[in-house]
């Protein structure tokens, strides 16, 4: 299947920081690419969706000042935490949708903020 | 909206057969997903059915009817690294083709 990577796959940071992550599809372009949340135990919660070269959409009760998002090319999507809290420590995990409408998980980013 | 409901939990023998059930309400609906999710992993796409009907690959088969609203994923010679949490998500109408996710059934495959 296709491949789809992140970085970085942990990170720890202070409190009030911002913190990118990236999201990579490696051997296809996707115009689309999602960014979700999920708490232990939960299901994956969609953030919102990433389009290249136009703004994201993002879900209700998702702050778009708080997760900015960037999809400046085909196989790259980046989402940054700014002013993290320790409310924000959760497992982030991006998909990329291929041409057959399939969507390819990263592995996920744990963060944690101290 | 959307609203997709699957068991919380599950358990079955090395060796068996399960089948994991998940239903859906969905304002618009474009195909339904099921993913296989180990602890502390992301998730790792099992099967995409958008037709009614019994798509089978391998050990695992997946199921659809779109005019019931159904889905099963079925997991055949369960071994013990199938203990894992399996996701159902039904795929938006939209352009985007978003997904929503169940809340994931564990299961925990005894020996």
């Amino acid at each position: 299947g296709a491949v789809v990577s992140q970085h970085p796959s942990r990170v720890i940071c202070k409190s009030g920081t911002s913190v990118k992550i990236e999201c990579r599809s490696l051997d296809f372009q996707a115009t689309t690419m999602f960014w979700y949340r999920q708490f232990p135990k939960k299901s994956l919660m969609l953030m919102a969706t990433s389009n290249e070269g136009s703004k994201a959409t993002y879900e209700q009760g998702v702050e778009k000042d708080k997760f900015l998002i960037n999809h400046a090319s085909l196989t790259l999507s980046t989402l940054t935490v700014t002013s993290a809290h320790p409310e924000d420590s959760s497992f982030y995990i991006c998909s990329a949708r291929s041409h057959r409408d399939e969507q390819y998980f990263g592995p996920g980013t744990r963060l944690t903020v101290t | 909206g959307q609203n997709i409901d699957q068991p919380t939990e599950m358990t079955a023998t090395e060796g068996a057969i399960v089948q994991i059930n998940c239903t859906y309400q969905t304002s618009g609906f474009n195909g339904l997903f099921w993913y296989q999710q180990h602890a502390g992993e992301a998730p790792t796409f099992l099967s995409y059915n958008v037709l009614d009907g019994l798509e089978e690959k391998g050990r695992f088969s997946s199921f659809l009817s779109r005019s019931k609203g159904y889905s099963y994923l079925l997991l055949k010679e369960l071994q013990m690294k199938d203990s894992a949490s399996y996701l159902c998500a039904a795929v938006s109408s939209g352009s985007a083709r978003q997904l929503t996710f169940g809340s994931g059934t564990q299961l925990t495959v005894l020996p």
